[in-house]
């Protein structure tokens, strides 16, 4: 069965600190990996798309990893800042370009507080 | 990436009513979609709309239940229908870009 399964389901964090957000997922075929940031009552927003061949991806203090033999990610959030509060959503695509096939988790809350 | 202008927000409604959401792209898109993001789950797409032809629809979503037109390129509506408390949800719409998901804003769905 096609799953994303993220780690952990929520994290509190002080501001400044770093933390590493994970994503498994057996997905198959599989085409990219995407990670979303999601604030409180909005729609996600891109951070990242990566693709098999690619083992990381940076935007800004975001940075995440992909290791498609063991069908893992992270996303690495570098010097927090109150406005990273967010849910952080993983999201797997089995075929390229067909919105169908994309498998998302179910996030991982962060707060990251003062 | 596109911008999609997503609208009501938030809305409080009876059930047994409906409610039409629409989602306005500032660029012509083939395909728009409809999710629904229920509290503490992940996305789950409702249906894809295409221009000129009929929606399709996802395991468990039914036309009846949820009409989507598309009447040109840069435009779509959602319409809960026959609303009960089960269907207070987030509905998003989406469209693809250069294979960029760029979401509207969403609305916050209460059915009372």
């Amino acid at each position: 069965k096609n799953q994303v399964e993220q780690s952990p389901q929520s994290l509190i964090i002080l501001e400044g600190k770093n933390c590493t957000l994970q994503c498994n997922y057996t997905v198959s075929p599989f085409s990219n990996l995407r990670w979303y940031k999601q604030d409180t009552g909005r729609g996600p927003v891109s951070l990242t798309i990566m693709t098999f061949s690619e083992n990381t991806k940076s935007n800004g203090r975001y940075t995440a990893t992909l290791d498609a033999d063991t069908k893992q990610s992270s996303l690495h959030i570098t010097a927090s800042q109150l406005s990273d509060s967010a849910s952080y959503i993983c999201v797997v695509s089995g075929q390229a370009g067909n919105n169908r096939k994309l498998i998302w988790g179910l996030g991982t809350s962060l707060a990251v507080n003062p | 990436s596109a911008v999609i202008s997503q609208k009501p927000s938030r809305d409080i409604c009876q059930r047994g009513t409906s409610l039409t959401i629409q989602c306005q792209v500032d660029s012509q898109v083939t395909m728009m979609f409809w999710y629904r993001q229920q509290p503490g789950q992940s996305l789950t797409l409702i249906a894809t709309a295409n221009q000129g032809s009929e929606a399709t629809y996802e395991s468990g979503f039914v036309i009846d239940k949820f009409p989507i037109s598309r009447p040109n390129l840069t435009f779509s509506t959602l319409t809960v229908s026959n609303m009960s408390p089960e269907d207070s949800s987030i509905y998003l719409c989406s469209v693809d870009t250069v294979g960029v998901y760029t979401f509207g804003s969403g609305t916050r769905l209460t059915v009372v």
